[in-house]
């Protein structure tokens, strides 16, 4: 099992430019989150999908969207990148125990 | 909402002495407290995690304990070894709440 993967490592972006940030997952998992990291902040809940066909906002939702593809897919779009969105960007799957499982992380920079 | 808080915030400790990290929580119908550990450029990774029936759990020289009525739990690490050396977050969330709540970090290092 590849467990939960995410596409693009890294990415650059010019400010108002757009991008979607990929997802996956192989552990039939019914919930899936995007988290954003930045230094001194921890964790902060973006978007999560806790089936197919249904999402909700998290803290910090503003200036993204969200699309639950299928139970393996879901992905986190930036229609108009800002600087303020320069972060680590984890998507997660959740397990029968509640336990969450991370992807390797998007390293986003808005110039 | 919920909200949690971690202290302190960077902790330096010598290789084999022990190393203590404690968050509280706010929202009392908490039960589900993971701790994740996340090494330099890596994700987070579960290291422990502990319900709200239980005031203790322990893994090695890993070890949780938890205090519902003054809503606070802690992470114990013994004999501290260099690959200790991580980012610690702490995090809580209710029974059938989908989302969890992380505290704010806690950079542990090692000193060999």
């Amino acid at each position: 099992n590849a467990g939960v993967t995410q596409t693009p490592k890294f990415q650059v972006l010019k400010t108002g430019q757009s991008m979607t940030l990929q997802c996956a997952q192989d552990m039939n998992h019914n919930s899936m989150y995007w988290y954003r990291q930045d230094p001194g902040m921890g964790l902060r809940l973006i978007y999560y999908s806790a089936s197919e066909g249904t999402t909700d906002k998290g803290e910090v939702p503003n200036g993204y969207n969200v699309s639950r593809l299928n139970k393996r897919e879901f992905s986190l779009r930036l229609e108009s990148a800002a600087p303020s969105q320069t972060s680590v960007y984890f998507c997660a799957s959740r397990g029968q125990w509640d336990t969450q499982y991370f992807g390797p992380g998007t390293r986003l920079t808005v110039l | 909402g919920e909200n949690v808080e971690q202290h302190p915030s960077t902790l330096s400790v010598q290789e084999g002495d022990s190393a203590v990290i404690k968050c509280t929580y706010s929202d009392s119908a908490s039960n589900y407290f993971p701790w994740y550990k996340q090494e330099l450029g890596k994700r987070p990774q579960l290291i422990i995690d502990i319900r709200s029936n239980v005031g203790e759990k322990k893994d090695q020289r890993i070890a949780v304990t938890l205090n519902k009525t003054a809503k606070h739990f802690s992470l114990h690490i013994t004999e501290t070894q260099p690959e200790d050396s991580a980012v610690y977050f702490c995090a809580a969330s209710a029974f059938g709440n989908e989302k969890l709540t992380f505290g704010t970090g806690t950079r542990l290092t090692i000193i060999p």
